[in-house]
């Protein structure tokens, strides 16, 4: 079955702790990305990667880090210096080109007290 | 900069046909997809338009007016289960393969 998967689905983590969530898929897509979404807001575009050892901000950067070391893999890491970090984190993946949807993992809640 | 407007909220009456509008306002247009997001669960596709007109599939068609900046979904026979969000999405700049999304709307579909 291919498909992305991420885990866990709820973390909860303490403030100044950094947590990272992770994000995998067997679709052989190029292409990954981080969105977060909150409650009335659209999903937002942390980081993305088109290709292997390459990723660039999105819009929502700051307090984030990504690697991308393998095709399958981008894991992101939420670190301390993200001021508002408790939010739902959704991963996707695309086919290069302008035309492929992007398609969602079942994302990761992530809570911080 | 990016704006995309859709309505916060609908509802519709099982069985009836419902359109919820997006409007948008990029640098750059290729191409505007919507997908569907039920409560706690990750968005699907539904629909992509890249060209004016409208495309059909099942009970579901999106439209898009390129040189209006607008879209629709139109939903048909609404049936219970397709009470969810509804999201919005452009792509703006060719070759970046990036989304943005509109705060999508929430359909509540009744008996």
């Amino acid at each position: 079955d291919g498909g992305i998967t991420q885990s866990p689905k709820y973390l909860f983590r303490k403030e100044g702790q950094n947590v990272t969530l992770s994000c995998e898929q067997n679709l052989n897509h190029d292409a990954m990305y981080w969105y977060r979404q909150d409650p009335g807001q659209g999903l937002r575009l942390i980081y993305y990667s088109q290709i292997v050892n390459d990723f660039q901000k999105g819009d929502i950067a700051e307090g984030y880090s990504v690697s991308r070391e393998k095709k399958e893999s981008f894991p992101l890491t939420v670190t301390s210096a993200q001021k508002n970090p408790t939010a739902f984190y959704l991963c996707a993946s695309s086919m290069r080109g302008d035309s492929y949807e992007q398609y969602f993992g079942p994302g990761t809640r992530l809570t911080v007290t | 900069g990016q704006n995309i407007d859709q309505p916060t909220e609908m509802t519709a009456t099982e069985g009836a046909i419902v359109q919820i509008n997006c409007t948008y306002q990029t640098s750059g247009f290729n191409g505007l997809f919507w997908y569907q997001q039920h409560a706690g669960e990750a968005p699907t596709f539904l629909s992509y338009n890249v060209l004016d007109g409208l495309e059909e599939k099942g009970r579901f068609s999106s439209f898009l007016s390129r040189s209006k900046g607008y879209s629709y979904l139109l939903l048909k026979e609404l049936q219970m289960k397709d009470s969810a969000s509804y999201l919005c999405a452009v792509r703006s700049g060719a070759g970046s393969y990036q989304l943005t999304f509109g705060k999508g709307t929430k359909l509540s579909v009744i008996p």
